[in-house]
C-alpha cells in the first residue's frame, strides 16, 4: 500500500496542452518534494514545498501544497516534449516515502 | 561535482548467485539511501545511513539483503543468494543533511534469471 497516491498513472497529451498531476495522502507531511525521472536515470528534484497552501512556480511548472499538508499538485502549462518523464512526489515524515509516479508523455 | 556514482550500471546473474552493488555518495553528504524501483511497487526505501551508521533498515526485504557503509565515500548493497524476484533497478542517493533533497545515482539494473 502506497502512503502517497498519485493520479493519473499515465498521461499522454499533445504539445501545447496543459496538464495536472495529483499527489494525495491521508498523512500529514512536514514537507513534500517533486522529482522528475527520465529513462535510465535517477530522479531529479524539481521543488520542495513546506508550508500549507504554498504555491511555487518553476517556469511553466506550478506546484501547490494543500492547506492541510496532505496533498499536492503539479500543473504544467503549454507542455513541451522535453517535459516527458516520470513525475514522482515524495512526502517527508521522518523518512522520505515516494508515490508510484505519473508517466507523462508529451507528443510533438 | 561528479554526483552519486553507482556501479555496475547493469548486472545479469543467475538465481542463487551473490550480487554486490556499489555506491559512492557526493562528498560531504552525511546521509546515504538505498532504494529499489519496480513497476509494481514503485520506489521503495530499503535502508539509510547517517554518518556511515545504519539508521533504518526496515525496508530490507529479508535476510538475503545486507548493506554496509565502511566509510563516508563508499557503500555496498549485497544480495545473497539472489532470486528472480529481486530483479529491479536499485538506486543509491545521498543528501547533505536530514532535511536536504536527495541526489540520486543513475541506478543499477539487476536481472536475475
Amino acid at each position: 500500500t502506497q502512503l502517497l497516491e498519485q493520479s493519473p498513472q499515465f498521461l499522454s497529451i499533445q504539445e501545447g496542452e496543459n496538464l495536472t498531476v495529483y499527489c494525495n495522502s491521508s498523512s500529514v507531511f512536514s514537507s513534500l518534494q517533486w522529482y522528475r525521472q527520465e529513462p535510465g536515470e535517477g530522479p531529479v528534484l524539481l521543488v520542495t514545498v513546506v508550508t500549507g497552501g504554498e504555491v511555487k512556480k518553476l517556469k511553466r511548472l506550478t506546484f501547490q501544497f494543500g492547506d492541510a499538508r496532505k496533498d499536492s499538485s503539479l500543473h504544467i502549462t503549454a507542455a513541451q516534449p522535453g517535459d516527458t518523464g516520470l513525475y514522482l512526489c515524495a512526502g517527508d515524515d521522518y523518512k522520505l516515502s515516494f508515490g508510484a509516479g505519473t508517466t507523462v508523455t508529451v507528443r510533438a | 561535482d561528479a554526483g552519486v556514482i553507482q556501479s555496475p550500471r547493469h548486472e545479469v546473474t543467475e538465481m542463487g548467485q551473490e550480487v554486490t552493488l556499489r555506491c559512492k555518495p557526493i562528498s560531504g553528504h552525511d546521509y546515504l539511501f538505498w532504494y529499489r524501483q519496480t513497476m509494481m511497487r514503485g520506489l521503495e526505501l530499503l535502508i539509510y545511513f547517517n554518518n556511515n551508521v545504519p539508521i533504518d533498515d526496515s525496508g530490507m526485504p529479508e535476510d538475503r539483503f545486507s548493506a554496509k557503509m565502511p566509510n563516508a565515500s563508499f557503500s555496498t548493497l549485497k544480495i545473497q543468494p539472489s532470486e528472480p524476484r529481486d530483479s529491479a533497478v536499485y538506486f543509491c542517493a545521498s543528501s547533505l543533511n536530514r532535511f536536504s533533497p536527495l541526489h540520486f545515482g543513475n541506478g543499477t539494473r539487476l536481472t536475475v534469471t
